[in-house]
């Protein structure tokens, strides 16, 4: 059971560059999250999806797109990178529908702008 | 959401029960009260998560007061392998888990 699995682990991008972000899940969670790490804080929700073809904005989603075609898999695309954009960034999902809420995270992807 | 505050940082040695309190005065009546681990360059693991009274897992034990304006994660016993950043987050179960609020945390040091 692999969980929550992103790619790539590490990436360098110039000034204005685009990438996504992958980010998928096998164990059939309706909610997923994205959220950036940056040195010495916590998480901040970028975008958060309820399930499949819904989307909504997080704390920081300028400079960020995402959407959600299938329960599996929820992208995160960078329209043009810019250095405020290095950071780690995490991918998570849960269940839905239950009292207790463990979110499970991915390894994180980290990220440098250029 | 509620806000959180807990202590930056703690040092401890192994073998020793370390207790982070974190307090969250503005909970609302539907809130829980999750924590989560952090190792370095590592995602976030969920630790344990109460609404009121004592909760206890394998991992550890979280004590919440009946007003509930404040909690406490208890590590038994730990070692240097705990070292690490415990979040402590609040807000309403099903919601939660999906839209996690995370503070800066309180960095535990284990010494040998």
């Amino acid at each position: 059971n692999a969980g929550v699995t992103q790619t790539p682990k590490f990436q360098v991008l110039k000034t204005g560059q685009s990438m996504t972000l992958q980010c998928a899940q096998d164990m059939n969670h309706e909610y997923m999250s994205w959220y950036r790490q940056d040195p010495g804080m916590g998480l901040r929700l970028i975008h958060y999806s309820v399930g499949a073809g819904i989307t909504d904005q997080g704390e920081v989603p300028n400079g960020y797109n995402v959407s959600r075609s299938t329960t599996e898999d929820f992208p995160l695309r960078l329209l043009s990178a810019a250095p405020s954009q290095t950071s780690v960034y995490f991918c998570a999902s849960s269940y839905s529908g239950t009292v207790y809420t463990e979110a499970f995270f991915g390894q994180g992807t980290r990220l440098t702008v250029v | 959401l509620a806000k959180t505050t807990q202590p930056i940082s703690m040092d401890s040695y192994e073998g020793q029960e370390v207790n982070i309190t974190c307090s969250h005065n503005n909970i609302a009546t539907n809130d829980y009260i999750t924590w989560y681990q952090q190792f370095p360059s590592q995602g976030p693991r969920f630790i344990i998560q109460g609404y009121k009274t004592k909760v206890t897992n394998e991992v550890a034990s979280l004590f919440i007061p009946a007003d509930r304006k404040s909690s406490t994660l208890s590590l038994p016993r730990v070692s240097l392998s705990d070292t690490a950043v415990y979040y402590c987050l609040v807000g309403e179960g099903e919601a939660a888990g999906n839209k996690l609020t995370f503070g800066g945390g309180t960095r535990v040091l284990v010494k040998p």
